[in-house]
């Protein structure tokens, strides 16, 4: 079945260091590939996204790369802050027909320590 | 554009009875999914309304079903509640366009408690 594992559960860093977080989908299927930050009693918060047929995207602090060979996907966060200290998803859905539906990993619990 | 709004934000039920959720979407999404967050199981998905009609559904028991109204907003149901059942109820909205990459927007979350 569809599954999405995630790599590790917690991570500490100090702070300006840099964070990778890894994922790997079981669905070759899957082409769309969110990231969530999820702050303790808060929402998830989409952070960025990557599609199949891109293998690396920006936006300032934050990567992700895809690996569609592989099945699998990463997230790079550079110069930590300790405002990045959360729960950070990944996920991944089918968009043909089935992009309401995402499949989530467990979780990293990242904590940057000042 | 206002975001994802979920009422009520805490419930507390007892064993058996039964709890409505309600989620109101983006202005202009059509797309709503339900995911349950638990500690030991993470966030898994329940089902998603698109145009009033459930398009996907995930791998949960028959007491848990929903609907989604013609303005779009949803609501979920879950019948005979269960300890189990504890969990925080996430909703999510989107475009929800077919074919097309849907991000989905969170709202709060309702924390439903069963004793």
């Amino acid at each position: 079945g569809e599954n999405v594992e995630q790599h590790p559960s917690t991570l500490s860093v100090q702070e300006g260091d840099s964070a990778v977080i890894k994922c790997t989908y079981s669905d070759s299927a899957s082409n769309y590939f969110p990231w969530y930050k999820q702050e303790l009693g808060k929402r998830p918060q989409l952070i960025i996204d990557i599609r199949s047929n891109v293998g690396e995207k920006k936006d300032q602090r934050i990567a992700v790369t895809l690996n569609k060979t592989a099945k699998h996907f990463s997230l790079h966060i550079t110069e930590t802050q300790p405002e990045d200290s959360a729960v950070y998803f990944c996920a991944a859905s089918k968009v043909k027909n089935q992009g309401g539906k995402l499949i989530f990993g467990q979780g990293t619990e990242l904590s940057v320590k000042p | 554009k206002a975001g994802v709004t979920q009422t009520p934000r805490y419930l507390i039920k007892t064993r058996g009875q039964q709890v409505t959720l309600s989620c109101s979407p983006i202005s202009g999404h059509r797309s709503v999914s339900w995911y349950q967050q638990t500690p030991g199981q993470g966030l898994q998905f329940l089902f998603e309304y698109f145009s009033e009609t459930q398009r996907n559904k995930g791998n949960f028991p028959g007491r848990f079903s929903g609907r989604q109204f013609s303005n779009s907003r949803s609501e979920m149901n879950v019948s005979t509640l269960e300890l189990g059942d504890s969990a925080l109820y996430l909703c999510a909205s989107s475009l929800g366009g077919q074919g097309t990459y849907n991000e989905q927007f969170f709202g709060p979350g309702t924390r439903l408690t069963v004793l």
